[in-house]
């Protein structure tokens, strides 16, 4: 069990560029989630895979964000046309299914200046 | 919709003192309830888990009970520890659903 790592851990970008961060969870993992975190906040839902398929997106998930998650592996998330709004520390989890405890990576702090 | 509150912080306590961290939930169903740790400079980490009422879950000498009835998770330690600093959140996965929802956390400064 090497952990849930993700790329980069930091990432500063001008308003409008795109970004994208990638996320390997625990191989035997077939769930993998992405949440949002800002300051003084609890991680809020963005969307989560069983495997390639993308079950849930959050309501308030704008359409500039969009993941995949290809064979089922490694996850990607991307943000198009970036926003100092979308300032936060994204982070990426993976559990076992059902309703087993989610593992976290250590996030990337994505800055938009 | 599903929900966490969780008392505010921050919670300053001297060595050796007893904690307690309050988390009230609604949720439809019966939900699995988690508490997670936030240490400086590292990821969430699992801290415990109940999954049904009545439940008890622990883990270096914390506790926590699932309250269906009062639909609480509270958080306990009977003595801290200045390494138990860090930011503690509780959490809930609806039945239903593996969306899992947390609160805002509660930040926890022990004094030496």
């Amino acid at each position: 069990d090497t952990g849930v790592s993700q790329d980069p851990r930091h990432k500063i970008t001008k308003r409008g560029q795109n970004v994208t961060f990638r996320c390997d969870p625990i191989s035997e993992h077939n769930r993998l989630y992405w949440y949002r975190q800002t300051l003084g906040q609890g991680p809020e839902f963005l969307t989560y895979f069983q495997n390639e398929a993308q079950l849930e997106k959050s309501r308030l998930l704008s359409d500039r964000f969009s993941a995949e998650r290809p064979k089922g592996s490694f996850s990607t998330l991307e943000i198009q046309r970036t926003e100092q709004g979308d300032s936060a520390m994204y982070l990426c989890a993976s559990s076992s299914g059902g309703m087993e405890s989610l593992h976290f990576g250590n996030g990337t702090r994505l800055t938009v200046t | 919709g599903d929900s966490v509150t969780q008392m505010e912080g921050p919670v300053t306590l001297s060595e050796e003192a007893f904690l307690t961290i309050n988390c009230t939930y609604t949720a439809t169903g019966y939900p699995s309830l988690f508490w997670y740790v936030q240490y400086p400079g590292e990821g969430l980490q699992l801290l415990l888990k109940a999954t049904k009422a009545d439940d008890k879950g622990s883990n270096k000498g914390f506790e926590a009970t699932y309250r269906k009835e009062t639909t609480s998770f509270h958080l306990e330690k009977g003595s801290v520890q200045v390494s138990d600093s860090a930011v503690y959140f509780c959490a809930l996965s609806a039945s239903g659903t593996y969306k899992y929802i947390f609160g805002t956390g509660t930040r926890l400064k022990v004094l030496a």
